[in-house]
């Protein structure tokens, strides 16, 4: 099984501060996605990455950023934290090889709120 | 842009039944198509992954049907058990993949 991390898992902040969120994979899989989840809206996706340096937005991306630095870690940031997005964060990558569709595994998720 | 739709969002039914829960979606250009489970205040665990050349998967007490022409697919669960209970979400990849918001599945002991 694709093991997949986030950090932290809970995590309080005050308005307009910049907030990290970390996800790593311990094997090579090329995509890796950030989706937050809201009572109502389901599971929307912020941005994804199709490799190193390689990212792309997905539908709620203003507000956010992501940076692939390493195959392994897809970080997301809130660059000024509003309470909108206050929210449960998962990352997810596509288990197939290279470009092939293998189905998503998720991570735990990092409950965020924004005070 | 996909639609996907959950139907009925919550169910409540006696341990040992067996019970069809229903996606449905928008756009019949998918590729493929995946049932997960949801514990509350957990991550999602994939359950069944249904590939573009296939029609439905099997896994124990579980199984998925996708009719693409129609717009449908439904998890069926077989003698349902109180451990069962949980958020069911199924999701469809076309282009990246579109959600549906749930069915909230309790099996009452």
């Amino acid at each position: 099984d694709a093991g997949i991390t986030q950090s932290p898992r809970h995590k309080v902040t005050e308005t307009g501060t910049p907030v990290t969120l970390r996800c790593h994979q311990t094997e090579n899989h090329r995509y890796m996605y950030w989706y937050r989840q809201d009572p109502g809206h389901g599971l929307r996706l912020i941005h994804y990455s199709y490799g190193v340096k390689d990212t792309d937005k997905g539908e709620v991306s203003d507000g956010y950023s992501v940076s692939r630095s390493k195959t392994e870690d897809f970080l997301l940031t809130l660059e000024s934290a509003t309470s909108s997005q206050t929210s449960v964060y998962f990352c997810a990558i596509n288990t197939g090889q290279g470009d092939l569709f293998g189905g998503y595994t998720f991570g735990s998720g990092t409950r965020l709120t924004v005070v | 842009k996909q639609e996907v739709t959950q139907i009925p969002a919550a169910l409540s039914v006696p341990e040992g039944e067996n019970l069809v829960l229903n996606c449905s979606f928008t756009d019949s250009a998918i590729y493929n198509l995946q049932w997960f489970r949801q514990d509350p205040g957990k991550g999602l665990t994939s359950l069944l992954l249904i590939q573009s050349s296939q029609r439905e998967q099997t896994s124990g007490r579980l199984n998925a049907s996708l009719d693409k022409s129609s717009g449908r697919s439904t998890l069926y669960i077989a003698a349902s058990q109180p451990g069962d209970s949980a958020t069911y979400l199924c999701a469809v990849y076309g282009n990246q993949f579109y959600f549906g918001t749930g069915t909230s599945l309790t099996v009452i002991p």
